[in-house]
């Protein structure tokens, strides 16, 4: 089965700094990969996908983020946060087999993001 | 494109009724729609898989008479909570899967509080 851990549960950056929010994933086959936004009372949003490929993927809003199957990351980055970007984020992954299209979650970021 | 709409967006109810929540694709179909429950200050934890014509498939420790799924048709999926209790309340999301590149679009979530 698959797994996602997301370290810190809160992160709080200055506007204009760097935005770095970690995922780890654990699965045993090859992962496909999500980042997404969830802004208060709200569905979610998607940031962006890894499934194949180019192992370095931009998403929206100016975030990117890259698979390194070594270190079993799919860490979420911004070179420079705006107020806006203040909401939780989710990493989830999804594998094929018996539990394909299924998403797993991870526990959530809540990104503060202070003037 | 791929929107998802999901209707009541939170709905008060009395413990011991039920409740219905819609979902549906709008601009497109969707043969296969999760149901998530997302409880405050957590993550969303997958309830069911809910397939057209089909029924449900419910993950372990979800009770399918309690959450009953129907998807009639390519567009809609309902999930009915019977004889709500204030352990219910929560807040309740869909999604459904769009595309073969695993692009998922959720619906913006129903707030459920039961009194």
């Amino acid at each position: 089965a698959q797994s996602v851990t997301q370290l810190g549960s809160h992160v709080s950056v200055s506007e204009g700094a760097l935005v770095l929010l970690r995922c780890n994933y654990s699965s045993s086959v090859p992962p496909y990969l999500f980042w997404y936004v969830q802004y208060p009372n709200q569905g979610l949003q998607l940031l962006l996908k890894y499934t194949t490929g180019a192992t370095l993927v931009k998403g929206i809003n100016g975030f990117e983020a890259e698979f390194k199957k070594s270190e079993t990351s799919f860490h979420l980055t911004k070179p420079s946060a705006h107020m806006s970007d203040a909401a939780e984020y989710f990493c989830a992954v999804s594998v094929g087999g018996t539990s394909y299209g299924k998403l797993t979650f991870g526990q959530g970021t809540i990104l503060t993001v202070h003037p | 494109g791929a929107v998802v709409s999901q209707h009541p967006s939170w709905v008060i109810c009395k413990s011991g009724t039920s409740v219905k929540i819609e979902c549906r694709s709008l601009d497109f179909q969707a043969t296969t729609m999760f149901w998530y429950r997302q409880f405050p200050k957590q993550s969303l934890m997958l309830m069911a898989t809910s397939n057209e014509g089909s029924k449900a498939t419910y993950e372990q420790g979800v009770e399918k008479d309690k959450f009953l799924i129907n998807h009639a048709s390519l567009t809609l999926s309902t999930l009915t909570v019977t004889s709500a209790h204030p352990e219910d309340s929560s807040f309740y999301i869909c999604s459904a899967r769009w595309d073969r590149t695993y692009g998922y679009t959720f619906g913006s979530g129903t707030r459920l509080t039961v009194v």
